[in-house]
């Protein structure tokens, strides 16, 4: 059992470039969600998922979009990196909304 | 969802009980109080949550006020490990889903 598994582990993007950072669960978590941590900062809701096909905006989802067509599966995709997406992003999921979460080990990306 | 308060920062000796308080007077009816940690940069760990009852399991301890307004983690016998940023999260109803994290208590236990 993997549970929450991200890649890559480290990324280094030129300010333009497009990436999809992918997230994988095996629980058959209905619930899914990327964050992203800064430096010295807690962790911030970009996008979440309560199951496929359904996607809802987080606190800070302007650059990011996702997509959910399984319900294993939930990419992040930036479309246009910026220097001020350069942080820590963590994939998680839970069996509902009200069920722990399960996070993965984190994307470290960097944006010059 | 209902807004923790958490103080910045701890300090504990080894060995002894660690008491990491959480304010959430906003808490709803339908809201379960979550704690998670974060040791140096790796996914938070879920540790306890609770609705209204005291919980503990093989980690820690949950208490919860009556009024449901506020709520202390308890780590019985805290060791170096034990060093991390503690998160305090209530979660649940309408806005479950939309789970927010907020800045968190930094925990250091010390020899």
């Amino acid at each position: 059992n993997a549970g929450v598994t991200q890649t890559p582990k480290f990324q280094v993007l030129k300010t333009g470039q497009s990436m999809t950072l992918q997230c994988a669960q095996d629980m058959n978590h209905e619930y899914m969600s990327w964050y992203r941590q800064d430096p010295g900062m807690g962790l911030r809701l970009i996008h979440y998922s309560v199951g496929a096909g359904i996607t809802d905006q987080g606190e800070v989802p302007n650059g990011y979009n996702v997509s959910r067509s399984t319900t294993e599966d939930f990419p992040l995709r930036l479309l246009s990196a910026a220097p001020s997406q350069t942080s820590v992003y963590f994939c998680a999921s839970s069996w509902t909304g009200n069920s722990p979460l399960h996070f993965g080990n984190g994307t470290r990306l960097t944006v010059t | 969802d209902a807004k923790t308060t958490q103080p910045p920062s701890m300090d504990c000796a080894e060995g002894r009980a660690a008491n990491l308080p959480c304010n959430h007077s906003t808490i709803s009816g339908n809201e379960y109080v979550y704690w998670y940690r974060q040791i140096h940069s790796q996914g938070p760990q879920y540790i306890i949550h609770g609705l209204k009852n005291n919980e503990t399991n093989e980690m820690a301890s949950l208490i919860i006020t009556e009024d449901r307004k506020s709520s202390t983690l308890i780590l019985p016998h805290a060791t170096l490990r034990d060093t991390a940023v503690y998160y305090c999260i209530v979660r649940g109803g309408e806005y479950g889903n939309k789970l927010v994290f907020g800045a968190g208590t930094i925990l250091r236990v010390k020899s």
